[in-house]
């Protein structure tokens, strides 16, 4: 079946530096990419969102790219800061965004050390 | 704000018992779905609605019931518990979000804070 794989499943980085996430999908008709961030005892929460037709898209210290030949997408932070230690998602639409259904990817723990 | 909200944060069940998980949204979301989350393995759907008394399943069905009578409110069924639903089940509902800045208009999924099911 589709499906989403993720990496890596932890990541530990210096407060400043900078952390990448990055997934692959293999449904070629996904055309959505959303990324959640979910804090200890939390529901995810939608942090960035990305569209087929877009190759990147910035948020502040966030940045999401999107490589739709290899079916690859990544998520960027720069200048980490200890709130942003979380389990970062990334997802892709099951077809077309409009069923609403989503695929996650397995989660990375993101440890940010002040 | 949209607002997702869980019956239990933690349940604790014996094996063969049957567990009702129920979700409220007070946004009247059309879709709504059921995930559960596992170390390793993500998010994985287990049942969608996409309106009052329409449910399709996930990929992880087995064992699995829901129930859809009223549109704010879906309900997961474990019909009779088993040790290996020992699991944090997600909630979230799907609507169409304003423009929020950044991140524009468009439909996006919001989650509730969870339940933590041991089945022992």
């Amino acid at each position: 079946g589709e499906n989403v794989e993720q990496h890596p499943s932890t990541l530990s980085v210096q407060e400043g530096d900078s952390a990448v996430i990055k997934c692959t999908y293999s449904d070629s008709a996904s055309n959505y990419f959303p990324w959640y961030k979910q804090e200890l005892g939390k529901g995810p929460q939608l942090i960035i969102d990305i569209r087929s037709n877009v190759g990147e898209k910035k948020d502040q210290r966030i940045a999401v790219t999107l490589n739709k030949t290899a079916k690859h997408f990544s998520l960027h932070i720069t200048e980490t800061q200890p709130e942003d230690s979380a389990v970062y998602f990334c997802a892709a639409s099951r077809g077309s965004s409009n069923t609403g259904k989503l695929i996650f990817g397995q989660g990375t723990t993101l440890q940010v050390k002040p | 704000d949209v607002k997702v909200t869980q019956s239990s944060r933690y349940l604790v069940k014996r094996t063969g018992e049957k567990v009702f998980l129920e979700c409220v949204q007070d946004m009247d979301h059309e879709n709504m779905f059921w995930y559960r989350q596992d170390p390793g393995l993500g998010l994985r759907l287990i049942y969608f609605s996409y309106d009052v008394k329409m449910k399709e399943k996930g990929d992880i069905p087995e064992g699995y019931s829901v129930s859809r009578e009223k549109k704010e409110r879906f309900s997961l069924i474990l019909e009779s518990a088993s040790t290996n639903q020992t699991s944090m089940y997600l909630c979230a509902s799907r609507g169409f979000r304003r423009d929020r800045g950044p991140l524009g208009s468009g439909y996006e999924q919001y989650f509730g804070p969870g339940t933590r099911l041991t089945v022992t």
